[in-house]
């Protein structure tokens, strides 16, 4: 099973529409979550942190469940601008090795169309 | 002000080459990580640096890999010899102990090996 997962897409939504992303991660110990955004053929962002009471960045809303094993990006009022690769991203800390990593997913593309 | 800098932006070389990329993380970032993005893979975590010592290079595929820091301002990731499958996406990112988590990318470096 992959550590992280995501539905590769394409979504393909019309302006002003709402989308939701979902991404599914495999380590019960992670213990940070996070959606980056890639642009094409260029280098990933951190769009935003995902915390356990949910929260809300302008159009972008991030919900995780932990028993689920489950993050969440939901995207209101979509913009031509928001066309982009969301990658789903966990820390995935390996105790016996004390190291630290981020474990990414390979991306939700969106297309929001005109 | 700078953000991660990487060089060079693209390099396609012969099977059997060595290939040399650099990094220039952001000053003042204590942490340097090296990523490696295919379409089939994703983003894979090669090894990550904190103070220019490397803790984890566990992701780094095999021994033709090999990255050193010599200082605070400056990393390389040298792939001798190189094969077609090394052919790939190498981002460089940097981040700052307080906030290990939010890492900063560079533009990466498009290699094909030929």
């Amino acid at each position: 099973r992959k550590e992280v997962e995501q539905d590769p897409g394409p979504f393909n939504v019309p302006e002003g529409a709402t989308v939701a992303f979902n991404c599914t991660y495999s380590n019960s110990a992670s213990q940070s979550f996070f959606w980056y955004r890639q642009d094409c053929r260029k280098e990933p962002k951190l769009l935003m942190s995902v915390y356990s009471s949910g929260n809300e960045d302008g159009r972008f809303t991030a919900q995780l469940n932990r028993a689920s094993q489950y993050i969440s990006l939901l995207i209101r009022d979509s913009k031509l601008s928001d066309s982009a690769t969301y990658l789903c991203v966990v820390n995935a800390r390996d105790s016996g090795a004390g190291s630290y990593q981020l474990t990414f997913g390979k991306g939700t593309k969106l297309s929001v169309i005109p | 002000d700078a953000g991660v800098i990487q060089s060079p932006r693209h390099e396609v070389t012969e099977m059997g080459q060595e290939v040399t990329l650099r990094c220039k993380p952001i000053s003042g970032h204590d942490y340097l990580f090296w990523y490696r993005q295919t379409m089939m893979r994703g983003l894979e975590l090669l090894i990550y640096f904190n103070n220019n010592v490397p803790i984890d290079d566990s992701g780094m595929p095999e021994d033709r890999f090999s990255a050193k820091m010599p200082n605070a301002s400056f990393s390389t990731l040298k792939i001798q010899p190189s094969e077609p499958r090394d052919s790939a996406v190498y981002f460089c990112a940097s981040s700052l102990r307080g906030d290990r988590e939010t890492q900063y990318f560079g533009p990466g470096t498009r290699l094909l090996v030929l």
